[in-house]
C-alpha cells in the first residue's frame, strides 16, 4: 500500500522560502499512472490546493500562488516537493502531499492517498 | 473565477438523511468528487466520478449530480460521520475545493 509522508520544517519566518518533501514508500513517484499533488488548509479554513507536479514533470498551480510556488519530482529520491517563497502570515497552515490518479489531462482522479499533513506556522 | 459553494454547516439526527450539496456553473462537464475530513486526520474520498464510491466506504454514502448541483447524500447517518464534507473538482487544468460543510450529528 502506497504511503506519503510530509518533511516537517517547523516555524517559518516572514519572507523565508518554504521548501517541503513528499516522500513516497510502496509505490513509484514516475508512474505514468498517478500524479502527485499538495492541498493545504489554514487554521479554521477550508481546503486549497496549491498544484499538481506530474512524473514527466510538468506542473499545474493555483492561479493565485503561481508566482510564488515551485514543484518538482526527484525521482532518484522517490519523492516530490514544493517550495513557497516571500511568506507571509496567512501562509501558516497545515500542508498535505496526495497522489491522484492520472486518465489524462481533462481527466485527473480524486486525491486518493494522502500524507499525514504537517503544520507550517509563519511567524516573526 | 469558478467557484463550488457548499452550506456551511448540516444538522442531522441519527438514523436520518444527510444531504449536503455543492453549486457550480459547470459542474455539468466534470466529474465531482466528496471528502470527509475529520479534526486531526486526513482528508478521505468517499465519493468520485460523482457517484462513484471507493473500496471501504460504506454504502450509505451515496452521490449524484444534476445540472449545476452535484449532491452527497448519507443515509442512516452515524455519529462517526460528523466530520467537515468538501466537494472538489479537476477543470481547465486546475483543482477546486467548496469551501466544506460541517456535518452536525445531534
Amino acid at each position: 500500500q502506497l504511503q506519503l509522508q510530509e518533511s516537517s520544517p517547523g516555524l517559518m519566518k516572514p519572507a523565508e522560502t518554504l521548501s517541503l518533501t513528499c516522500s513516497v514508500s510502496g509505490g513509484n513517484v514516475r508512474s505514468s499512472d498517478y500524479c502527485w499533488g499538495w492541498i493545504r488548509q489554514p487554521p479554521g479554513k477550508g481546503l486549497e490546493w496549491i498544484g499538481y507536479v506530474f512524473w514527466s514533470g510538468s506542473t499545474f498551480y493555483k492561479p493565485s500562488l503561481r508566482s510564488r510556488v515551485t514543484m518538482s519530482v526527484d525521482t532518484a529520491k522517490n519523492q516530490f516537493s514544493l517550495r513557497l517563497w516571500s511568506l507571509t502570515a496567512a501562509d501558516t497552515a497545515t500542508y498535505f502531499c496526495a497522489r491522484s490518479p492520472f486518465y489524462g489531462w481533462q481527466n485527473v482522479g480524486p486525491f486518493d492517498i494522502w500524507g499525514q499533513g504537517t503544520m507550517v506556522p509563519v511567524s516573526s | 473565477s469558478y467557484e463550488l459553494i457548499q452550506p456551511p454547516s448540516v444538522s442531522v439526527s441519527p438514523g436520518q438523511t444527510a444531504t449536503i450539496t455543492c453549486s457550480g456553473d459547470q459542474l455539468g462537464d466534470t466529474s465531482v468528487s466528496w471528502y470527509q475530513h475529520k479534526p486531526g486526520q486526513s482528508p478521505a474520498v468517499v465519493i468520485y466520478r460523482d457517484r462513484r464510491r471507493p473500496s471501504g466506504i460504506p454504502e450509505r454514502f451515496s452521490g449524484s449530480k444534476s445540472v449545476g448541483t452535484a449532491t452527497l447524500t448519507i443515509s442512516g447517518t452515524q455519529a462517526m460521520d460528523e466530520a467537515y464534507y468538501y466537494c472538489q473538482v479537476w477543470d481547465s487544468y486546475i483543482v477546486i475545493f467548496g469551501g466544506g460543510t460541517e456535518l452536525t450529528v445531534l
